[in-house]
């Protein structure tokens, strides 16, 4: 079974300064990782994905993430962050074999940017 | 718009009911997939079609169904409501290609 841990239910960071959003998987096949986040009365929405080839990758908004299967990691980084930013992220990860394209998701990450 | 569309987006019912909730994914997807937020549980998968059939079942209370239509369109059906069921309730729908889902905004179900 797979799993996502997130590091931190809630992230405060002043405006202009490095986000990092910690998450850390356990899965016994080889995943595909997520970032997704959430604004307030919306849906999620995809900010990246790693399935396959190169471990860092970049997303919308300025977000990139990077791929540490050494240390099972897929943190969330910005290197100035956005007053748009604040948000929840949700970290996840599926199995990549077909037929179980089931997301299971972290408990997620508030996110406040301090102006 | 996301192409994954919700209806509707606010349900007000008294416990005891029974309320149906509406999914069309989006446009070549053929999977798709419902998921309830509340604050206390988090994210919760509850159940996955493909194509027609059910593929997937997560925590879905037996109060609970849900099927997929010929026309790909999903409906999740919630009865006997007590007030614990008052949640986000998210459908997302997807390809077999590898890549992450895409979520509609969500129906908000208050029992009250």
């Amino acid at each position: 079974a797979q799993s996502v841990t997130q590091l931190g239910s809630h992230v405060s960071v002043s405006e202009g300064a490095l986000v990092l959003l910690r998450c850390n998987y356990s899965s016994s096949v080889p995943p595909y990782l997520f970032w997704y986040v959430q604004y307030p009365n919306q849906g999620l929405q995809l900010l990246l994905k790693y399935t396959t080839g190169a471990t860092l990758v970049k997303g919308i908004n300025g977000f990139e993430a990077e791929f540490k299967k050494s240390e099972t990691s897929f943190h969330l980084t910005k290197p100035s962050a956005h007053m748009s930013d604040a948000a929840e992220y949700f970290c996840a990860v599926r199995r990549t074999n077909f037929g179980n394209e089931k997301l299971t998701f972290g408990t997620g990450t508030r996110l406040t940017i301090i102006p | 718009d996301s192409g994954v569309t919700q209806t509707p987006k606010h349900l007000i019912t008294a416990t005891g009911q029974r309320v149906t909730l509406r999914c069309s994914p989006r446009s070549g997807d053929l999977s798709v997939y419902w998921y309830q937020q509340s604050l206390d549980q988090g994210l919760q998968f509850l159940i996955q079609y493909y194509n027609g059939e059910e593929r997937a079942k997560g925590n879905i209370l037996e109060r609970f169904s849900a099927q997929q239509f010929p026309d790909l369109h999903s409906e999740l059906n919630l009865s006997s409501l007590e007030l614990g069921d008052s949640a986000l309730y998210f459908c997302a729908s997807s390809r077999p290609d590898g890549g992450g889902y895409t979520f509609g905004s969500g129906t908000r179900l208050t029992v009250v």
